[in-house]
């Protein structure tokens, strides 16, 4: 258990809904980010928050949102969803220890448009 | 630009056997940290090691151990005495270069290792 949690565990919903997945880091780490892990995409960077601010944006897309808040837990938002937006979402937290810290991932929420 | 190649997509072998997943790498970033995730079939990413680098020694915990060359680019993980609980897929990353301030990971496609009893 790497102390990140994320609910939900599933989702299953249809094209051009709404979802927030929601991540709560482990204690005392103020970095989340998010990944999405598809099979054509493989393991990609979305976006990362550091003490409430966004810190850096990967590949995300506009219908994808973020934030974090004061308690440091994230939500990721994602509009009006495709087919294409099925995938498995991670959340990982990191502490400030200077340099590069470790990523601790959570569980994931498996995300599923139909 | 920053790029892991894992070319090994799938290995099989049987229990007891020695393997070694093979990682490398692209930057042109002179501090930069590499790492090794496992995920089992069950979904979740596990972390197994980081490397920064600066140290260029090899690891060893229990059955794993690491193989890390600047002068090649690569960083290989080696599984001794495979056991089938290590059937996984295992995922290199390396992190963005550190004057930028991120700290986004940059994954290989992963390697899926299957032990079979």
């Amino acid at each position: 258990d790497s102390g990140v949690t994320q609910t939900p565990k599933h989702l299953i919903t249809a094209t051009g809904q709404r979802v927030t997945l929601r991540c709560s880091p482990r204690s005392g780490d103020l970095s989340v980010y998010w990944y999405q892990q598809s099979l054509d995409q493989g393991l990609q960077f979305l976006i990362q928050y550091y003490n409430g601010e966004e810190r850096a944006k990967g590949n995300i897309l506009e219908r994808f949102s973020a934030q974090q808040f004061p308690d440091l837990h994230s939500e990721l938002n994602l509009s009006s969803l495709e087919l294409g937006d099925s995938a498995l979402y991670f959340c990982a937290s990191s502490h400030p220890a200077g340099g590069q810290e470790t990523q601790y991932f959570g569980p994931g929420t498996r995300l599923l448009v139909l | 630009a920053q790029k892991v190649t894992q070319a090994q997509t799938e290995i099989s072998v049987v229990e007891k056997e020695d393997v070694t997943l093979d990682c490398v790498y692209e930057t042109r970033d002179t501090t930069y940290y590499l790492f090794w995730y496992k995920q089992p079939p069950s979904g979740e990413l596990v972390f197994l090691i980081r490397r920064n680098s600066f140290d260029e020694q090899n690891e060893i915990s229990g059955r794993y151990s690491w193989n890390f060359q600047k002068s090649t680019s690569s960083f290989n993980f080696t599984i001794t005495a495979s056991q089938v609980v290590d059937s996984a897929v295992y995922f290199c990353a390396l992190s963005y270069p550190m004057d930028t301030g991120r700290r986004a990971l940059t994954f290989g496609s992963g390697t899926r290792l299957q032990v079979q009893p």
